[in-house]
């Protein structure tokens, strides 16, 4: 099946930008979805078909997706961002979602 | 507002049985796929199974297959998970969650809470 490799963890100072790859062969021909899951809380769905926000994210998240790799990108880090961060893509072999590791995105 | 409250979790041998439910509420139900997802301790998110919309159409994980089966009942805006011949790594957090959009292969915009999954001998 398809596979999506993130780094386990980033570490960015507050107020700064943070970058989250996720790569996978062609990802850019695929739309990317991206999570945020923080301790004793549901996943968030904070970035849809590669750049889209849902209704109550902050325009400081972002994604892009080309050639291998997807990125979500938050600006102004708040500590409020350390958290979780999951990529997810269907799969078209095996007809079903497929999610990357996840990072730990770490503020200092 | 959309809310998915899923139960049935609990702490069982190897081999046994269990039933998850999820109950949905707040958007039209029968019009969507709904999903089960699980996360182990210490380990990411892991997609379990998949239902489509008036439950004909299922789909597995091969971890899962030929063990687990996943149901739904439209007139009780409900989603189930029964899961047979648990083994030690089935040990997870179980989350229900929607499709964001009609027809499928789309985001999972809405999620339970979890109900948590304990196979231990």
């Amino acid at each position: 099946s398809y596979v999506l490799t993130q780094p386990p963890s980033v570490s960015v100072a507050l107020g700064k930008t943070a970058r989250i790859p996720c790569g996978g062969d062609s990802i850019g021909g695929k739309s990317v979805h991206w999570y945020q899951r923080k301790p004793g809380q549901a996943p968030v769905l904070i970035i849809y078909y590669d750049s889209d926000r849902p209704s109550g994210i902050p325009e400081r998240f972002s994604g892009s997706n080309s050639g291998n790799t997807a990125t979500l990108t938050i600006s102004g880090v708040e500590a409020g961002d350390d958290a979780d961060y999951y990529c997810q893509v269907w799969d078209n072999s095996s007809d079903h979602p497929v999610f990357g590791g996840g990072t730990k995105l770490t503020v200092l | 507002e959309v809310q998915l409250v899923e139960s049935g979790g609990g702490v069982l041998r190897p081999g046994g049985s269990l039933r998850l439910s999820c109950v949905a509420s707040g958007f039209p139900f029968g019009s969507f796929v709904m999903n089960w997802v699980r996360q182990a301790p210490g380990k990411g998110l892991e997609w379990v199974a998949g239902i489509n919309e008036n439950g004909d159409i299922t789909n597995y994980a091969e971890s899962v297959k030929g063990r687990f089966s996943i149901s739904r009942d439209n007139a009780k805006n409900s989603v189930y998970l029964q899961m047979n011949s648990l083994r030690a790594e089935d040990t997870a957090l179980y989350f229900c969650a929607k499709d964001e959009a009609i027809g499928g292969q789309a985001a999972l915009d809405s999620w339970g809470q979890g109900t948590l999954v304990t196979a231990s001998s």
